[in-house]
Order: structure tokens, then C-alpha cells, then sequence
């Protein structure tokens, strides 16, 4: 699977959208971008994946650019309960069998 | 639905001793995963069944751990003997099939402590 690069950390305020970047200058024609999360205590989460179309869900939205060497995942409007570490991974498809979780972005939402 | 279910939730024990996990996976999910989570960095896979058989276990260190799923449900991750590095927390997840990444279902995971 491409490798993928997130910052490690960022802040945003609550009630605003919150736009996580990732890089994957690497990722090839099948490999699908996967988000999850991983709120403190609990296993990580999925959110959502998209292939090179963009792609919204009632968790968040996924803008992936047409060369789809980069995305970002969109919360409209970051709660408290959003706070986690954000995984972006490219993953490519069936019978692929190894989801791999980097170290993530940890993301904060302050009041 | 019911989640993945794991315990215990917590263990201490000393190096050298020997510890066991418990997995009960979402019905109807035929994979079922263990990954280990060291603080601070992202889980990393150890072994992967496909109903009893296993499909990947290239990241398990065999000469400590094992695992097994018996009748394709429920699975048990084994460590013997522990060492310090092995603290961590034990993830459990199941999902629908092979290779599909957006049915996964994570446990809340057990921490181990190693002391």
C-alpha cells in the first residue's frame, strides 16, 4: 500500500469545519483512501474511503484532487467529541488483506 | 448491532509470566483481526483468520505469541512468556470479508502492562 502523510497534530474550534490533510503522491490506480479515528480508549473507527470521486457520508466529507495525490477529510462542524487521532490510509482493495495505520494526526477541537 | 467484544479490559503481570485475550467478534463476520497499539504510535497488525484458518500471521512473533479461532467465532491471542516490549494494547476487529476496510469493527481493546 502508498504511504501516506498527515501532520501530526493540529487544533480547530468547535462549530467550525475542520480540514484534515493527507498526502499520497504515491498511492496507485486501485488503492482507495480509507479514513478512520481513534478516540482516546477506544479501537479506531471507520469514517469514510473514497476512490477519486468525492464522497460524503453523516460523519464527514472526503475531497480527493483529480490526480489523487492528496485528499482531505472534512467534519463540517467539529464538536468536543471529534478530539482523536485521524488515520489516512491507502489501502488497495479487495484481497488486499492488510489495513495499515500509520501514527495519525492527532486532532484537537477547543472550545 | 453488537460491537466486538474483548477482554479483560486491563492486565498486569510480570516478565516471563504468560497472559491470554479473548475476542467475540460481530456475528456474521467471517474475518477477524488482532493488532498490537504501542503508546503513541498506530495499531499494527499480528494475525488475520478468514473463519478458523489464518491468512496472515507474517508479523506475529511466533516464538511468544499465538492465536487461534476455534468453530470461526470467538478467538484467543496467547502470550508466552511476556517481555517488557510487549506492553501494549490488543485490538481485536472483525469485518465482513477479506478486503473490505469499511465494514471493520474495532473492540475497545485490552491494555497490558508488563512489568
Amino acid at each position: 500500500d502508498a504511504k501516506t502523510t498527515q501532520p501530526p497534530s493540529m487544533d480547530c474550534a468547535e462549530g467550525r469545519a475542520a480540514n484534515l490533510p493527507c498526502n499520497h503522491s504515491t498511492i496507485s490506480g486501485n488503492e482507495y483512501v480509507y479514513w478512520y479515528r481513534q478516540i482516546h480508549s477506544q479501537g479506531p473507527q471507520y469514517i469514510i474511503h473514497g476512490l477519486k470521486n468525492n464522497e460524503t457520508n453523516e460523519m464527514a466529507s472526503l475531497i480527493i484532487t483529480e490526480d489523487r495525490k492528496s485528499s482531505t477529510l472534512i467534519l463540517p462542524h467539529a464538536t468536543l467529541r471529534d478530539t482523536a487521532v485521524y488515520y489516512c490510509i491507502a489501502h488497495g482493495g479487495y484481497g488486499n488483506n492488510r489495513l495499515a495505520f500509520g501514527k495519525g494526526n492527532q486532532v484537537v477541537v477547543i472550545p | 448491532e453488537a460491537g466486538v467484544a474483548q477482554s479483560p479490559r486491563y492486565k498486569i503481570i510480570e516478565k516471563r509470566q504468560s497472559v491470554a485475550f479473548w475476542c467475540n467478534p460481530i456475528s456474521g463476520h467471517a474475518t477477524l483481526y488482532w493488532y498490537q497499539q504501542i503508546l503513541g504510535q498506530g495499531p499494527k497488525l499480528l494475525i488475520q483468520f478468514q473463519n478458523n484458518g489464518v491468512v496472515d500471521d507474517s508479523q506475529l512473533p511466533k516464538d511468544r505469541f499465538s492465536a487461534e479461532r476455534l468453530k470461526g467465532v470467538d478467538s484467543t491471542l496467547k502470550i508466552q512468556p511476556a517481555k517488557l516490549e510487549d506492553s501494549a494494547v490488543y485490538l481485536c476487529a472483525s469485518s465482513l470479508e477479506l478486503g473490505s476496510p469499511y465494514s471493520y469493527t474495532f473492540g475497545s481493546g485490552t491494555r497490558l502492562t508488563v512489568v
